[in-house]
């Protein structure tokens, strides 16, 4: 069976430092992987998806940026962090077609 | 662009009681896939069911159903015999069909069940 993982599960940084979010999937190959922000009680945003190594598409063209090293590896980056990004980080991935989906636990972003 | 859009914010319902909640959503594709996720105060995302377009079937896990009216656009979840494990906020998504397979959610309905 697939299984997510992703760290770290709580961070807390200054406004101006880097970030680094890394989401891997185990147990499946090729799958579509997704970064999400979630502000506390609100939705899902989408931010980054990718369908495979060297596509990723960019839905909030902010001070983030996603990255996909390996095929079942997804990393979300930021060279200077604003109070803006805190929230609730979500890694997600689904089979191509759509015939599984699983989110990993989240990370909890807060910038100081 | 695909939108998902759930107009109740919030609703509250007795136990052992019947919920629907509403999803509506736009798009040009033909093929595509439909899910309802529950996010307990935990937010841990849990699927609670899922339904492919091509299918006129509804879908249904346990108490767990859906009301798939693909002309309107339209995905209602039905609780029935409603239980206090499930309060949490409900989302609906959308996924494009294979080769691009773009997920959009609602912004979701807090639900709270009532002892």
């Amino acid at each position: 069976s697939q299984t997510i993982h992703q760290w770290p599960a709580t961070l807390v940084q200054p406004v101006g430092s880097p970030l680094s979010l890394e989401c891997t999937v185990e147990g499946t190959s090729n799958p579509n992987l997704y970064w999400y922000r979630q502000a506390a009680g609100r939705g899902l945003q989408l931010l980054f998806y990718s369908i495979g190594i060297d596509q990723i598409s960019s839905e909030v063209p902010q001070n983030l940026s996603a990255s996909r090293p390996q095929d079942r590896q997804f990393i979300l980056s930021s060279k200077k962090l604003l109070l803006s990004d805190s929230g609730f980080y979500l890694c997600a991935w689904t089979l191509p077609g759509g015939a599984a989906l699983g989110f990993g636990p989240g990370t909890r972003l807060t910038v100081l | 662009a695909q939108t998902v859009t759930q107009s109740q914010p919030e609703m509250s319902v007795q136990e052992a009681e019947t919920v629907t909640l509403s999803c509506t959503y736009d798009t040009s594709e033909s093929n595509y896939y439909l899910f309802w996720y529950k996010q307990p105060p935990s937010r841990q995302m849990i699927l609670v069911i899922r339904q492919e377009a091509y299918k006129q079937q509804n879908a249904t896990e346990n108490r767990f159903s859906v009301n798939f009216q693909k002309a309107a656009k339209s995905f209602s979840l039905k609780i029935s015999d409603s239980q206090l494990g499930d309060t949490a906020m409900y989302f609906c998504a959308f996924m494009r069909g294979f080769g691009n397979e773009k997920l959009t959610f609602g912004t979701g309905t807090r639900l709270t069940i009532i002892p």
